[in-house]
């Protein structure tokens, strides 16, 4: 059974600090490792998808990094803002069926003014 | 206007009831999906489609059908609704070919008493 823990499973922090969490996934048949960011009663919105080991990803603020070889994806937020609360979801894919995500269970982060 | 949408948004409905909860998108995406997310577990996949014609079981099939009306349509039925399917309904679009990023509807909150 494909497995992918994130960690850890919430975080407070305050406002203009910087933090980060992680993502492990099965460093086998690996394809591709995917992060969402999910606000309460919003939809799940796709931050990054990353297929290369060393495959580092900038959005603003939001920058994320991966490695195959052992399994494990950082997601780094650079001087957290309030708006910056939200779930953050990862999910796998492997190579044999792309379409077949394996999400994990979010590290929900809140910041605080 | 959301592109993908879904109705109902929230629904309340008694064990043993037939309940369809339907899924439609805008972008013009080949492929959908359905998932349910229950508390402390990641999403999971119920079913996904390729195309009109290709319909696939996902992690978590059994008590759940799915029509794919029209490459924008993508319908998700519970036969007869137990309490255990009481949970909140994400379905998805991606785009096939480019990165497998998928595109979340907002998300239908089903209770079954």
């Amino acid at each position: 059974i494909l497995n992918v823990e994130q960690s850890p499973q919430s975080l407070h922090v305050q406002e203009g600090d910087s933090t980060n969490f992680t993502c492990s996934f099965p460093s086998s048949n690996f394809y591709a490792l995917h992060w969402y960011r999910w606000e309460t009663a919003k939809s799940p919105e796709a931050l990054f998808v990353m297929t290369l080991n060393g495959d580092e990803k900038k959005k603003g603020r939001i920058s994320a990094t991966l490695n195959t070889k052992e399994g494990y994806s950082y997601l780094y937020i650079k001087g957290s803002q309030p708006e910056d609360s939200a779930t953050y979801l990862c999910a796998f894919s492997g190579p044999y069926n792309t379409d077949k995500l394996i999400f994990g269970t979010g590290t929900r982060l809140q910041v605080f003014p | 206007d959301a592109d993908v949408t879904q109705t109902p948004r929230n629904r309340i409905t008694k064990t043993g009831k037939r309940i369809m909860l339907e899924c439609s998108q805008t972008k013009g995406h080949d492929r959908m999906y359905w998932y349910r997310q229950d508390p402390g577990l990641g999403l999971r996949l119920i079913y996904y489609s390729f195309d009109v014609k290709d319909i696939n079981k996902g992690e978590i099939s059994d008590g759940y059908s799915v029509s794919r009306q029209a490459q924008a349509k993508f319908s998700l039925s519970l036969e007869s609704a137990i309490p255990n399917q009481t949970a909140l309904y994400f379905c998805a679009t991606s785009d096939s070919g480019v990165n497998y990023e998928q595109y979340f509807g907002p998300g239908t909150r089903l209770t079954v008493t």
